[in-house]
């Protein structure tokens, strides 16, 4: 049962243009919820978060929307730059007591690439 | 400010044995996590750790165990390796989970 869903495996956009990533999840009790990039070799790296109470978070070149009713989000990357070519996860916690709430659920992931 | 440093970065073993993996946690943060990231997948849960206790398991055997330290360092323990135990196992410390988790670069287990 895959709680989070990345459904696209890769993408590619050219430099300059903006990146969208979806995200979809299945449990509502899922209130907070991150994107981490991740190049290889390399453990992940926290991106941009937000909580189950905004619909939009912004930090510099990266938005996150949260559509609750949807169970959907989304990462805008503006502008795209090839040094963000990475594989990036969705991941989501919350909705356990105690400890399990630090759990994060992750997503399978989406290589970006984006091209000179 | 120190970030999540993992040991060893690379490991081969043999179906059967125990291997022991190491993490420090970064400065201020209470909370290890472990997590395993088979290829190809997502990182999953293994189990969490808070001031020395476990508080949070995945569905992992319990044969997947570990240790947190007075300093907040970690182990994770598996016993009776198995070939499907070949993955990226990612060790991740927090203080609070709105305050972002921080991950180590991995140990790469490979069970031949």
């Amino acid at each position: 049962d895959q709680q989070v869903k990345q459904n696209s495996p890769s993408l590619s956009v050219q430099e300059g243009r903006i990146s969208i990533l979806n995200c979809d999840y299945t449990n509502s009790m899922f209130d907070y919820f991150l994107w981490y990039k991740k190049y290889p070799a390399e453990g992940p790296t926290f991106l941009i978060s937000i909580s189950s109470i905004k619909d939009k978070n912004e930090d510099g070149r990266f938005t996150v929307f949260l559509n609750k009713s949807a169970k959907h989000l989304s990462l805008h990357i503006v502008p795209s730059q090839p040094g963000d070519s990475a594989v990036y996860f969705c991941a989501a916690s919350g909705g356990n007591s105690g400890g399990s709430n630090y759990k994060l659920t992750f997503g399978k992931g989406t290589l970006l690439t984006v091209n000179p | 400010e120190t970030g999540v440093t993992q040991s060893p970065t690379h490991l081969i073993k043999t179906r059967g044995q125990q291997v022991t993996l190491r993490c420090s946690s970064q400065s201020g943060h209470n909370t290890v996590s472990w997590y395993q990231q088979a290829l190809g997948q997502g990182p999953q849960f293994i189990f969490q750790y808070y001031r020395e206790e476990e508080n949070g398991r995945g569905n992992f055997p319990p044969r997947f165990s570990g240790l947190q330290f007075p300093n907040y360092s970690s182990e994770l323990n598996v016993n009776a390796l198995e070939l499907d135990d070949s993955a990226l196992y990612l060790c991740a410390s927090s203080f609070d989970r709105f305050y972002g988790y921080t991950f180590g670069s991995g140990t790469r287990l490979t069970v031949v």
